[in-house]
């Protein structure tokens, strides 16, 4: 079966601007969860959505914010960039609560010049 | 609240020797524990996790850990080491109740050497 896709693999971006990062999960996984890794902090929890509900959120201001979709796909969106948000950022799904383990996308690289 | 620490940042081995990658947590309830590892530029692929049972795991390509209760510890181990196990490799810990946030180790690179 298809792996966690995420698209675009690479964005560039500049300060101020937004973006949005899609996620489609394993057919059947009805969690999403999102994630940035970055070499300093390792990896920070975003949210999760489980069946278009937010289940759980991380420590992240505002600006961070996702949805879930009927057919379980996310998207996050970053407004407002900062240079400090440029980092992977992983999408995982699963499917209910974890217990099985989380299948990661290969992410999406986020460049903020 | 859980924690979890990777006691190693880095572990530089030979090929084809063991290694032990160290993993404790903190928490005061039951626990889910596992493990994944990260190749260059991809996602985290899950090596292996301790739900309940038996305390030792075995996962994919020839790791196993062990799951010690009275140390809190999960400790990643294989016998013999490839070139191709260069990678990152990260613990996590969930709650075993209803908030399955997992919280994640900072993670250790393993550098396999000819």
């Amino acid at each position: 079966k298809a792996g966690v896709t995420q698209t675009p693999r690479y964005l560039i971006k500049t300060r101020g601007q937004q973006v949005t990062l899609s996620c489609s999960p394993i057919s059947g996984h009805r969690s999403v969860s999102w994630y940035q890794q970055t070499p300093g902090q390792g990896l920070q929890f975003l949210f999760e959505y489980f069946s278009e509900t937010q289940r759980n959120k991380g420590n992240f201001p505002g600006r961070f914010s996702g949805r879930q979709f009927s057919n379980s796909r996310s998207e996050m969106n970053v407004s407002t960039l900062e240079l400090g948000d440029s980092a992977l950022y992983l999408c995982a799904s699963t499917l209910l609560q974890g217990e099985d383990g989380y299948t990661f996308g290969s992410g999406t690289r986020l460049t903020v010049v | 609240a859980q924690s979890v620490t990777q006691l190693d940042s880095q572990v530089p081995v030979f090929e084809e020797a063991p290694v032990e990658l160290r993993c404790n947590y903190s928490s005061s309830v039951s626990v889910y524990l596992f493990w994944y590892v990260q190749y260059p530029n991809q996602g985290l692929q899950l090596l292996l996790k301790y739900l309940s049972g038996s305390t030792l795991v075995k996962g994919i390509n020839g790791f196993e850990a062990e799951f010690n209760k009275s140390q809190t510890s999960f400790h990643l181990r294989k016998p013999s080491v490839h070139i191709s196990d260069t990678a990152e490799y990260f613990c996590a810990v969930s709650d075993a109740g209803n908030n399955r946030k997992l919280i994640w180790g900072l993670g250790t690179s393993l550098a396999v050497n000819p």
